[in-house]
């Protein structure tokens, strides 16, 4: 099954301590970004991946790093977590062209104390 | 830059009666145009798309969009509502030129009443 998976699902975690969130996705697909979802803004892109070893900023990257040293996997890491950081996170996966529609994965709701 | 607006934070129709959910883009060149679903606790689901050609996109789930270039619009439609239509929908552009992914609006409730 096409799919993009995300772990955790939940996390709860205190100020400064690292997290890394996992993204996975098993379509062969180049493109992958994060995004979080607060309430009344939508979905804001974090940063985005065109493809291993390419990676670029989106509209709000400010306190957070990717890397995408393998196709399949982009992983999104808080170094120092903040409490504005609490969000709903997406992560998401497409084919190269740019009219293909993106894959979702299920979300990490994320806490930050 | 490309942006998206929902105009409408919130829908309310009755089951069985048209629905119609608002969206305007603008974007520096052509559009690709983007209707995305959200069910609670679950991540998004693809809907319908706009790439090129004619102007009523038909999806899934029987919802149709209509684009409209004068007016940057790309409204999202279905005929006759039902209660598990009830979900948050959101709309999503991407410059054709563009390398970047997709522009999302702030999202549209819908809540169809039996």
């Amino acid at each position: 099954e096409a799919q993009v998976t995300q772990n955790p699902r939940y996390l709860i975690t205190v100020t400064g301590k690292k997290l890394t969130v996992t993204c996975s996705q098993n379509m062969n697909h180049e493109y992958m970004s994060w995004y979080r979802q607060d309430p009344g803004l939508g979905l804001r892109q974090i940063y985005y991946s065109m493809n291993v070893e390419v990676t670029d900023k989106g509209d709000v990257p400010e306190g957070y790093k990717v890397s995408r040293k393998e196709k399949r996997n982009f992983p999104l890491i808080l170094e120092s977590p903040s409490p504005n950081q609490t969000s709903l996170y997406f992560c998401a996966s497409s084919s190269s062209g740019a009219g293909t529609e993106a894959f979702f994965g299920q979300g990490t709701r994320l806490t930050v104390v | 830059a490309q942006s998206v607006a929902q105009p409408e934070d919130q829908v309310n129709v009755a089951e069985g009666n048209p629905l119609t959910v608002k969206c305007t883009y603008s974007v520096s060149g052509n559009p690709y145009l983007f209707w995305y679903v959200q069910y609670p606790n679950r991540g998004l689901q693809f809907l319908l798309k706009y790439i090129t050609g004619d102007n009523l996109v038909k999806g899934s789930y029987g919802f149709e969009a209509e684009f409209n270039k004068s007016q940057t619009s790309f409204h999202l439609k279905k005929p006759s509502a039902l209660v598990s239509d009830s979900a948050l929908y959101f709309c999503a552009v991407r410059d054709i030129g563009s390398a970047r992914q997709l522009t999302f609006g702030s999202g549209t409730q819908l809540t169809v009443l039996p």
